[in-house]
């Protein structure tokens, strides 16, 4: 089984919202991540756990918090977003660091901000 | 500054034929290459991938090529099928943790 879920598969939200992104998978990986996608433009990566502590922040405003409840959950929690941050959210997860280097991906969730 | 280039935007290649998709990398110090390809409105799919000491990964329809010396990589599909129509984006692994570096994505087009 190489699914990674993410929930929900659309969000619209206004500026002064507050929402959450969820991303579960059950492989037994200890890496997850969150990448943000534009149109037409490859996947960028924000932030990496590994072994539920986050070990890379890709200097992403604080306006995108992360969180990870457990090894196979990861969530991320949006506050005060502007329009450009509109984009497909995705997450992926891995072996760790030294045990693996495919990263398998989630079908994403399509952020609109208004 | 684009560590991992992929040149052609697009690819137009008709039914049973060989499809090759390139990528070229700058970081010597990168040491594992992934291909994914991506349907619209999904996430990517890993297809195939490639340690810096190898030169040749095979994978049923999927070969993956990399000149180390050149710092170029390509991904050959034989023979293409209409379902293979995707975009295809190459990625790199830096040397600390597991940071994927991606390329901006080829589309293949497999026309029947």
């Amino acid at each position: 089984d190489t699914e990674v879920t993410q929930t929900p598969k659309h969000l619209v939200m206004g500026m002064t919202n507050k929402k959450s992104l969820k991303c579960e998978q059950h492989m037994g990986h200890r890496a997850m991540y969150w990448y943000k996608q534009k149109a037409k433009k490859p996947p960028e990566l924000m932030f990496v756990y590994s072994y539920e502590k986050l070990s890379i922040n890709e200097s992403v405003p604080s306006r995108f918090s992360p969180e990870c409840p457990n090894s196979s959950l990861l969530n991320l929690h949006l506050h005060a977003l502007q329009p450009e941050d509109s984009a497909l959210y995705l997450c992926a997860s891995s072996q760790p660091v030294g045990r693996g280097y495919e990263q398998y991906f989630g079908p994403g969730t399509r952020l609109t901000v208004t | 500054d684009q560590q991992v280039k992929q040149n052609s935007p697009s690819l137009s290649v008709q039914e049973g034929r060989i499809s090759i998709l390139n990528c070229d990398y700058t970081n010597s110090m990168f040491d594992y290459f992934l291909w994914y390809k991506k349907y619209p409105a999904e996430g990517p799919t890993f297809l195939i991938s490639i340690s810096s000491i190898k030169d040749k990964n095979e994978d049923g329809r999927f070969t993956v090529f990399l000149n180390k010396s050149a710092k170029h990589l390509s991904l050959h599909i034989v023979p293409s099928q209409p379902g293979d129509s995707a975009v295809y984006f190459c990625a790199a692994r830096g040397p600390y943790g597991n940071k994927l570096v991606f390329g901006a994505g080829t589309i293949l087009r497999v026309k029947s």
